[in-house]
């Protein structure tokens, strides 16, 4: 049962231009998400991350919104730079201790 | 120079040995987790542990073990119970009860013949 959802496992954007990744979760206990750039055969490296208590966090580049109402939050990033071709993973905690991922996004920049 | 290190970075064993994969951390955090990876999935937790000495099952605990009698060190034994070994298993620490992000090592990959 799969309680954070990335149904889009691709997209691709031109330079320049907005990418917008989205994350779907349905347990409305997850007090805490994050989003974490991935490459293949590598770990994880934490992106941004957003507390249930708020609705958007900025860093740089990097926004994050969250909805709780509809239990979905999406990653902006503006403008999008070859060097953010990557998957992007979203994860979301439970009880301050337990995370759960969805199956991430794999996002191509194109110049 | 803080991080994870898991080693080593590739494993190969033969069906039916245990092997056991390495991960240690020098930010002295008290949280530590083993996730594993499989193609198309998302990570999945397989055990973690809050302090030394004290570890929880994950949702995919079977045939797995691990110990925690350091702070630093929190390995993972995949044993010959585990009928689907060869995967793509990544260790990740956090500062405690309290940390909100969790921080990851290379992973290793192992392969079971």
């Amino acid at each position: 049962d799969q309680q954070v959802k990335q149904n889009s496992p691709s997209l691709s954007v031109q330079e320049g231009r907005i990418s917008i990744l989205n994350c779907d979760y349905t347990n409305s206990m997850f007090d805490y998400f994050l989003w974490y750039k991935k490459y293949p055969a590598e770990g994880p490296t934490f992106l941004i991350s957003i507390s249930s208590i708020k609705d958007k966090n900025e860093d740089g580049r990097f926004t994050v919104f969250l909805n709780k109402s509809a239990k979905h939050l999406s990653l902006h990033i503006v403008p999008s730079q070859p060097g953010d071709s990557a998957v992007y993973v979203c994860a979301a905690r439970y009880t301050g201790n337990q995370f759960y991922f969805g199956t991430g996004t794999s996002l191509t920049v194109i110049p | 120079d803080g991080g994870i290190t898991q080693s080593p970075k590739y494993l190969f064993r033969k069906e039916g040995q245990n092997v056991t994969l390495s991960c240690e951390q020098n930010l002295n955090h008290d949280a530590m987790y083993w996730y594993r990876q499989d193609p198309g999935q998302g990570l999945r937790l397989i055990y973690y542990s809050q302090i030394v000495n004290d570890f929880q099952k994950g949702d995919i605990a079977e045939g797995y073990s691990v110990s925690r009698e350091k702070k630093e060190s929190f390995p993972l034994t995949v044993t010959s119970a585990q009928k689907n070994p060869t995967a793509f298993y990544l260790c990740a620490s956090k500062v405690g009860s309290g940390g909100n992000e969790q921080f990851f090592g290379p992973g290793t990959r192992l392969t079971v013949l």
